[in-house]
């Protein structure tokens, strides 16, 4: 089986720090990628995890623990255009053609 | 700069009626994808291609087929198409490595009345 846990919606202020969580239970492990959707647009990749640790890439970063089945989206210094979707999604091991399974995204509001 | 690119942006079919949906990418990749997302179920899985005439099913394949005859084009079809299929079409190719996500179109918005 598979599942793909991350929060339905979050709110943050402009120029703060938000972490995005995500939770996995799948029959198999093979990477972990994080995408970006704005409202009315296909989705974007941000990141690859596959072994453990952190991956920093400018004001955003992804964290991974295979142990615990978890990672992590962090996005620093927060601007408007960040107001997104944030899809987290786990291939599973086969080959470089096994398909994504997608959580259901989480729903970023960045405020003023 | 455009590189998976799927036909129509907006599309209103009746239902009972055919329905083709055409993806392309110009990126030589060797798999293609089409999931469907509604909301509150996210992005969900219908066919998928690994090499030309080459075709699996995904999580929710009824109702759905596939053809792909050439490497850069991955067609779906609702063979009868019905208002449940109402839905944002998402095609998405990828390149035969394990460290690459996918490059997605930008979605066919596809409304069956």
């Amino acid at each position: 089986g598979q599942n793909i846990d991350q929060p339905t919606e979050m709110t943050a202020t402009e120029g703060a720090i938000v972490q995005i969580n995500c939770t996995y239970q799948t029959s198999g492990f093979n990477g972990l990628f994080w995408y970006q959707q704005h409202a009315g647009e296909a989705p974007t990749f941000l990141s690859y995890n596959v072994l453990d640790g952190l991956e920093e890439k400018g004001r955003f970063s992804s964290f991974l623990s295979r142990s615990k089945g978890y990672s992590y989206l962090l996005l620093k210094e927060l601007q408007m255009k960040d107001s997104a979707s944030y899809l987290c999604a786990v291939r599973k091991p086969r080959s470089g053609n096994t398909p994504l399974v997608f959580g259901k995204g989480t729903r970023l509001s960045v405020i003023a | 700069d455009v590189k998976v690119t799927q036909s129509s942006r907006y599309l209103v079919k009746r239902t009972g009626e055919k329905v083709f949906l055409e993806c392309v990418q110009d990126m030589d990749h060797e798999n293609m994808f089409w999931y469907r997302q509604d909301p509150g179920l996210g992005l969900r899985l219908i066919y998928f291609s690994y090499d030309v005439k080459m075709k699996e099913k995904g999580d929710i394949p009824e109702g759905y087929s596939v053809s792909r005859e050439k490497k850069e084009r991955f067609s779906l079809i609702l063979e009868s198409a019905s208002t449940n299929q109402t839905s944002m079409y998402l095609c998405a190719s990828s390149p035969y490595a394990e460290n690459y996500g996918y490059t997605f179109g930008s979605g066919t918005r596809l409304t069956v009345v």
